[in-house]
């Protein structure tokens, strides 16, 4: 596996708390990507970044914020969590951009 | 907005049989397209991929075609095995960074 890790691996957390994730790489790729994956959803992109302090957008970026303020580390913040977050959440990496995304081992979050 | 359309959701098989998962996608700009594997539990990891370029790709019992026209793309397995049994995830690469997956077939292969 690419060096990739993601922390915690595990979290159950109160409705409106806030919940940070984090995603830290050794392979000094520009690209990184946080997904949620739900049942019958498959991947979806929540925020992505290509480079330090450069982000943007995903499909479903609602309810979450990103920073990345080393090229190692991609931090995903819910401000306030809510149910609907009960997910997992993979990092990925890559570089160039078109091409092989890695994973990291994701997280399972649970908001009650 | 653009997106990746995948078939069918789940799929069994008996083991030696051939296995196919089509998918669409609607960015006529979309230029790479990887198919990713995960088993129960662990990561996505990429098995196969393929650019516009290229219209088929294999590597042993895998084997990925591509057709800009119609847009659509396939994955084939042939002599499936147990451990051929996961999710198969395929993807369509934007021009502006980004990967959209398609929601995942579910590969079960019978002994």
């Amino acid at each position: 596996d690419a060096g990739i890790t993601q922390s915690p691996r595990h979290k159950v957390t109160e409705t409106g708390t806030p919940v940070t994730l984090r995603c830290h790489q050794t392979e000094n790729h520009r690209y990184m990507y946080w997904y949620r994956q739900d049942p019958g959803h498959g991947l979806r992109l929540i925020h992505y970044s290509y480079g330090v302090k450069d982000t943007d957008k995903g499909e479903v970026s609602d309810g979450y914020s990103v920073s990345r303020s080393k090229t190692e580390d991609f931090l995903l913040t819910l401000e306030s969590a809510t149910s609907s977050q009960t997910s997992v959440y993979f990092c990925a990496i890559s570089d160039p951009a078109g091409g092989e995304q890695f994973f990291g081992p994701g997280t399972r979050l649970t908001v009650l | 907005g653009e997106n990746v359309e995948q078939h069918p959701s789940t799929l069994s098989v008996q083991e030696g049989d051939s296995a196919v998962i089509k998918c669409t996608y609607s960015d006529s700009a979309s230029n790479y397209f990887p198919w990713y594997k995960q088993e129960l539990g662990k990561r996505p990891q990429l098995i196969i991929d393929i650019r516009s370029n290229v219209g088929e790709k294999k590597d042993q019992r895998i084997a990925v075609t591509l057709n800009k026209t119609a847009k659509h793309f396939s994955l084939h397995i042939t002599e499936t095995q147990p451990e051929d049994s996961a999710v198969y995830f395929c993807a369509a690469f934007l021009n502006t960074d980004k990967l959209i997956f398609g929601t995942g077939t579910r590969l079960q292969v019978f002994p």
